[in-house]
């Protein structure tokens, strides 16, 4: 079974702070993305992968950022947290085209 | 605006019910996935849907895929309060090439619960 593994299931952070959100997935998988999920919006794309160090930007990329220094490992950024990224954030894998995707457990992240 | 449009959003019945969730565009779409998320967990795939037209079934679960390839549908038979959950639509847009084949975008939701 595919696994996917986001470090933390609660966060809670200050506005201003650096906020580092980890997402390892076990299958080998060449694309992860960062979705973040809000009552009546669904799944919105922050950012993908599609290989090591590559990276394209999805529909709201605005203050995060990725890195994708390993196969197994992508991590989304929030360089200064603000209380609109209180959100819960989801971390998903998927093999190369299209394919289905497998889905972390998620974060919820509280910015006061 | 959503460039998937679910509908609707809410969905409150009783044990033995049969409903249907609809997943609209007015884009051609060249698959559609579904997706079933509980609390507190990610969602997880159901079915995936590639030729227009195309009927799949799963248990008292039936999907179908419009023969334009711009809407699905989700019908569950004889609900049970174990189907309770939020079902997602997931669509990978036609001709999308490059990076961002695989690439999906996602419906609003429907939140169903079904009481015993």
């Amino acid at each position: 079974d595919v696994k996917v593994t986001q470090s933390s299931r609660y966060l809670v952070k200050r506005t201003g702070e650096k906020v580092f959100l980890e997402c390892v997935q076990d299958m080998d998988h060449e694309n992860m993305f960062w979705y973040r999920q809000d009552p009546g919006l669904g799944l919105r794309l922050i950012y993908f992968s599609y290989d090591v160090k590559m990276k394209e930007k999805g529909d709201i990329p605005e203050g995060y950022s990725v890195s994708r220094e390993k196969k197994e490992r992508f991590s989304l950024i929030l360089e200064s947290a603000s209380t609109n990224q209180t959100s819960m954030y989801l971390c998903a894998s998927s093999k190369r085209g299209v394919s289905p995707l497998h889905f972390g457990n998620g974060t919820r992240l509280t910015v006061t | 605006t959503q460039l998937l449009e679910q509908s609707p959003q809410f969905l409150s019945i009783q044990e033995g019910e049969n409903l249907t969730v609809y997943c609209n565009s007015s884009s051609v779409f060249s698959s559609l996935q579904w997706y079933r998320q509980e609390p507190g967990e990610g969602p997880v795939l159901l079915v995936t849907v590639v030729t227009g037209g195309e009927v799949k079934k799963l248990k008292r679960l039936t999907f179908q895929f419009g023969d334009a390839r711009k809407d699905s549908s989700l019908h569950i038979t004889a609900a049970q309060p174990g189907d309770t959950g939020l079902y997602l639509c997931a669509g990978v847009k036609a001709n999308a090439g490059g990076t961002s084949y695989g690439k999906l975008t996602f419906g609003q939701g429907t939140i169903l619960t079904v009481h015993p």
